[in-house]
């Protein structure tokens, strides 16, 4: 079983200041991680993603991620928000072996960015 | 690479009627899946197809809905009966199985209403 649960419902930032998206997730394997953000009438859009590879993940549009096994935390970070980056954000799980392929999303966090 | 498109992009039904959605993959991706999401909510997963065959499907998928991918190329998704619970939006991603990534590409979505 896999579970993620975002903590916030709702985060506003001022744009040029950090913006921190919280993720906790629950997985009885070794998980790989996303983060996908949605933006109004478009697609979901794969931001980062964690495989077991290296702890700190680079993503596009300067966002960041660090996987922490010992938190089973998966945080969204960004140094400086920018207009453009209010959205949605979706935290995702999903086993990194085994046949399964389906992805479990957290219920999301509304990221407002207010100038 | 023109991304996954689905169709129709919104349809609005009467209780009862059928309605069928489609979605084209990325055409090199050999893996294709349904997702549905409320309102507020994160994308559920419903069904997963690799190449034509059918290999999983979620406890949500009653069985007034049923998906096809006849060539392993595109896809229908067939609301029977349709009910009210029924209106979200419909998504579908595809991948391409023999990486171990496990990334989704996401269409844009097929927003049911049912009146």
């Amino acid at each position: 079983a896999q579970s993620v649960t975002q903590l916030d419902s709702h985060v506003s930032v001022s744009e040029g200041t950090p913006v921190l998206l919280r993720c906790n997730y629950s997985s009885s394997y070794s998980p790989s991680l996303f983060w996908y953000v949605q933006h109004p009438n478009k697609g979901l859009q794969l931001l980062l993603k964690y495989t077991s590879a290296a702890t700190l993940v680079k993503g596009i549009n300067g966002f960041e991620a660090e996987f922490k096994k010992s938190e089973t935390s998966f945080h969204l970070t960004k140094p400086s928000a920018h207009m453009s980056d209010a959205a949605e954000y979706f935290c995702v799980v999903t086993r990194s072996s085994g046949s399964a392929r389906q992805l479990t999303f957290g219920s999301g966090t509304q990221l407002t960015v207010l100038p | 690479d023109t991304g996954v498109s689905q169709n129709p992009r919104h349809k609005i039904t009467k209780r009862g009627q059928n309605v069928t959605f489609r979605c084209d993959p990325i055409s090199e991706h050999n893996r294709l899946y349904w997702y549905r999401q409320t309102l507020g909510q994160g994308p559920e997963f419903l069904t997963y197809f690799q190449n034509e065959a059918q290999l999983e499907k979620s406890r949500l998928l009653s069985d007034r809905f049923s998906a096809e991918r006849p060539k392993g190329s595109f896809s229908t998704l067939e609301i029977q009966r349709t009910e009210q619970g029924d209106s979200a939006m419909y998504l579908c991603a595809s991948s391409l199985g023999q990486t171990s990534s496990y990334e989704q590409y996401f269409g844009p979505g097929t927003r049911l209403t049912v009146t």
